[in-house]
């Protein structure tokens, strides 16, 4: 089967730095995906890691480990407008297939 | 440039109603996926196009969806005898072949 596992909830005070954490279970792995979501608005793309190891892109760093089926999304120097759900999704065996996504992590920032 | 746009954003509609809805997906864009996503959800798949032809269909409910993209470009899902449980943010992507999937505003679907 598929599964994707990530926290409901986290929160964190301004200027923090957060780690969410994703575990999955696939029957295939060609790439994990994190997106950002605001309260309705649409997903927007954050990372992708297909190779082990740490990928950072300013604030945002994502983490991979494929043996071990787990990922993180690190968030440094929290802000305010960070305060959205934050999707973990994984990508099948062949590029271009569909995502299957976590039930994503609500984060609340607060000052 | 313009991104993914959906139309309508609200649909309201009556039980066991046909529904249809629209996803323009940015140009040039050769994929195209549904999802949908409920309160509190992740995005579910749908189905997803590789040009005009369905490459995966394997995430509709039941044999009440059906959606096209006959010229390769807009998509349109549709939703025959709608049921309350349809009722749900119906989300479009496209994709150029690389990694990401963009995502259009949705169409908050309820069905009363």
């Amino acid at each position: 089967g598929q599964n994707i596992d990530q926290p409901t909830e986290m929160t964190a005070t301004e200027g923090a730095i957060v780690q969410i954490n994703c575990t999955y279970q696939t029957s295939g792995f060609n790439g994990l995906f994190w997106y950002q979501q605001h309260a309705g608005e649409a997903p927007t793309f954050l990372s992708y890691n297909v190779l082990d190891g740490l990928e950072e892109k300013g604030r945002f760093s994502s983490f991979l480990s494929r043996s071990k089926g787990y990922s993180y999304l690190l968030l440094k120097e929290l802000q305010m407008k960070d305060s959205a759900s934050y999707l973990c999704a994984v990508r099948g065996n062949q590029a271009g297939t569909a995502l299957i996504f976590g039930k994503g992590t609500t984060l609340s920032v607060s000052s | 440039g313009a991104g993914v746009s959906q139309t309508p954003s609200n649909k309201v509609t009556e039980k066991g109603k046909y529904v249809e809805l629209r996803c323009d997906p940015i140009s040039g864009h050769t994929a195209l996926y549904w999802y949908r996503q409920s309160l509190g959800q992740g995005p579910e798949f749908l189905i997803y196009f590789q040009g005009t032809g369905a490459a995966d269909d394997s995430g509709l409910p039941n044999d009440r969806f059906f959606a096209v993209r006959p010229e390769g470009s807009v998509s349109t899902l549709k939703i025959q005898r709608t049921e309350r449980g349809d009722s749900a943010v119906y989300l479009c992507a496209s994709s150029s072949g690389t990694h990401e999937q963009y995502f259009g505003p949705g169409t908050r679907l309820t069905v009363t």
